[in-house]
């Protein structure tokens, strides 16, 4: 596609139920982001794909949160055991690698909603 | 650790005036990016403009500009001829190139245009 695509694009969960959270990025970006932004905050950094690499997974606010990127495309944010704080919008951003202006591409994020 | 700090939560201007955001940021790097976002009701992270630390200069985007003042650690944006379409979230942000090359984001400053 011609974006960052996510989905769903609306989530309701019950509390202590797992979720997954998808991210197409742009076409040939090697570089994957994750960011999570609660109700009228900025954007708190999760996790970070580049290439081949080890993830950056400094992030990761709990062991309940995971994120894979299969063939160095789709990635996915696995949020186990939710709980009401997890609530917010999850965005994904795509960069084309280390070189180039640094802008990253975002989708129109994951909102959350534990109950 | 960087840090990157917005002090106004909120501001307002009416459609054709001109308005100030601010941002303050704190590094001990030298090389590195700075970036304004903006954020509309639609959720997706749009890039406004962007300055690499190394150029004087100020960058420009049509009604768009920043005053960067390295030495300060601040990097404020104008928006000149505001427009009911500005309305949105606006974030600063930085990235150390080739360290990391996640964002590091501001809280965000909800701008209001008002006609």
């Amino acid at each position: 596609g011609a974006g960052v695509s996510q989905s769903p694009s609306n989530k309701v969960t019950e509390k202590g139920k797992d979720v997954e959270l998808r991210c197409d990025p742009i076409s040939g970006h090697t570089a994957l982001y994750w960011y999570r932004q609660s109700l009228g905050q900025g954007l708190e950094f999760l996790i970070y794909f580049q290439g081949n690499s080890a993830p950056d997974k400094s992030g990761l606010p709990s062991d309940r949160f995971s994120a894979e990127r299969t063939g160095g495309s789709v990635s996915t944010l696995t949020i186990q055991r939710t709980q009401q704080e997890d609530s917010a919008v999850y965005l994904c951003a795509s960069r084309p690698g280390l070189a180039g202006s640094g802008e990253l591409f975002f989708g129109e994020g994951s909102r959350l909603t534990v109950l | 650790a960087q840090t990157v700090t917005q002090s106004q939560p909120e501001m307002s201007v009416q459609e054709a005036e001109t308005v100030t955001l601010s941002c303050t940021y704190d590094t001990s790097e030298n090389n590195y990016y700075l970036f304004w976002y903006k954020q509309p009701p639609s959720r997706q992270m749009i890039l406004v403009i962007r300055q690499e630390a190394y150029k004087q200069q100020n960058a420009t985007e049509n009604r768009f500009s920043v005053n960067f003042q390295k030495a300060a650690k601040s990097f404020s944006l104008k928006i000149s001829d505001s427009q009911l379409g500005d309305t949105a979230m606006y974030f600063c942000a930085f990235m150390i190139p080739n360290a990391g090359n996640m964002l590091t984001f501001g809280g965000g400053t909800r701008l209001m245009v008002k006609p």
